[in-house]
């Protein structure tokens, strides 16, 4: 069965970076592509950006721009996103999803168990 | 302030039907993009109850449907159960940002 299992729990000081993993398994990794989307405490939802699992092709929200890269690592199924001068309101739950539809049309069918960035002095 | 326009709210005795909207604008629904919809429960990742606006996918009961019309979508679940309460998410692509959407979710209490 398809899995996303991502990285633990992170706790960060302001300015810093996190970087969060998300492994894929239990299908042909690179036939979908990959998005990260966060969720503040008691808000809604944020789509961050797509991220192609071949390489060299990313994507991201203009909100992210400058301050977000994802990547991914074929070799063990892994997709990764990296977000940089983190301030309070980035405190949020990360989540990886698998996208159906390629760079448009797309909708999340699998979804990560969701991982919990802390930014506090 | 979502792209997506949802209530924040809606609420239903058991066995009724309700309805969630989905408000967007010419650059995501009504750009003919599909709509796609999510049930969260506290503490978990979201799952995919409608995509393409009206479909189900396997597992997900037929007492959940889907349409969209114009800049507009709903998602309705009828025979309300205590087990449907939960956050509800719609989803699209915005061709203005190039990237997907949410709505700002609905909360459904069953009374």
């Amino acid at each position: 069965q398809v899995q996303l299992v991502q990285s633990g729990a992170e706790v960060k000081k302001p300015g810093a970076s996190v970087k969060v993993s998300c492994k894929a398994s239990g299908y042909t990794f690179t036939s979908y592509y990959m998005h990260w989307v966060r969720q503040a405490p008691g808000q809604g939802l944020e789509w961050m950006g797509i991220v192609n699992p071949n390489g060299g092709y990313a994507s991201y929200a203009q909100e992210f721009q400058g301050r977000v890269t994802m990547t991914s690592d074929t070799s063990t199924s892994t997709v990764y996103m990296e977000l940089s001068s983190l301030r309070s309101e980035d405190t949020a739950v990360y989540y990886c999803a698998s996208g159906v539809r390629g760079l448009t049309d797309y909708y999340f069918d699998y979804w990560g168990q969701g991982t919990l960035v802390t930014v506090s002095s | 302030q979502s792209v997506l326009t949802q209530p924040p709210s809606v609420s239903g005795a058991p066995g009724q039907r309700v309805t969630i909207s989905c408000t967007g604008s010419s650059s995501n629904i009504g750009a003919s993009y599909d709509v796609h919809w999510y049930q969260q429960f506290p503490g978990t990742a979201p799952k995919l109850l409608i995509y393409g606006s009206s479909n189900r996918p396997s597992g997900v009961p037929h007492r959940f449907s889907g349409s969209k019309s114009g800049t507009s979508a709903s998602l309705a679940i009828t025979g309300l159960q205590a087990e449907d309460e939960a956050d509800y998410y719609c989803q699209s692509y915005d061709n203005t940002l190039s990237g997907s959407v949410f709505g700002g979710g609905t909360k459904l209490t069953v009374l």
